[in-house]
């Protein structure tokens, strides 16, 4: 079974600065996905991040990265330069080849960017 | 906007009783899931389908069913409800075949279902 662990329940950064949430994901899988969900107080879950297992390149997005360590089952997501609007809930998710894009999820991290 | 559309967007209820929550897939995609998310919990997994086919089920309670029909829209039926269905419940849809798990998913803006 595919399991995705995010450890930090809460963090908060100031406006400008940046913060890394982490996530980790345990899978016997070889080809699968991993994914960072944003969900704001709206509570719509919007894509903010993909990545492929079999791309060795990290996934970046505007201000958003990802810190991909596949031999660790690693997936962190650095937001920079981070904006108000950044405050939300965010999912690090899951799936491989084989579930037809089923996604497991993490449980969360709450993070509040501070003026 | 994602293009995948809910009904209800609220619903308040008592114990006991039955509702339907009905999803519109993105035009073109084939496959609907379904994730209940309990207040400030992540997102369960209930079920899949994919052109009008279950291809997976989760932690779905007997008490919960539910079909996707020849238009491809979806409904989930909660019946005999319990305080502790009381959740977000989200409709999510794909690009993907149901046999590859490349696409991202594509999210309603969730039907909150109150069980009084």
């Amino acid at each position: 079974a595919q399991t995705v662990t995010q450890s930090q329940p809460e963090m908060s950064v100031q406006e400008a600065e940046t913060v890394t949430l982490s996530c980790t994901y345990d899978t016997s899988e070889n080809n699968y996905y991993l994914f960072w969900y944003k969900q704001p107080p709206s509570r719509q879950m919007i894509l903010v991040i993909r990545q492929e297992a079999y791309k060795q390149q990290n996934a970046t997005e505007n201000r958003f990265s990802v810190n991909f360590q596949k031999a660790a089952k690693s997936f962190s997501l650095k937001i920079s330069d981070s904006q108000l609007g950044d405050t939300a809930m965010y999912f690090c998710a899951f799936s491989v080849e084989t579930s037809g894009s089923r996604l497991t999820f993490g449980e969360g991290t709450q993070l509040t960017v501070n003026p | 906007d994602s293009g995948v559309t809910q009904t209800p967007k609220h619903l308040i209820t008592a114990t006991g009783q039955r509702v339907t929550l009905r999803c519109s897939p993105r035009s073109g995609d084939l496959s609907v899931y379904w994730y209940q998310q309990s207040l400030d919990q992540g997102l369960q997994f209930l079920i899949q389908y994919y052109n009008g086919e279950e291809r997976a089920k989760g932690n779905i309670l007997e008490r919960f069913s539910a079909q996707q029909f020849p238009d491809l829209h979806s409904e989930l039926n909660l019946s005999s409800l319990e305080l502790g269905d009381s959740a977000l419940y989200f409709c999510a849809s794909s690009a993907s075949p149901g046999t590859s798990g490349t696409g991202e998913l594509f999210f309603g803006e969730g039907s909150r279902l109150t069980v009084l």
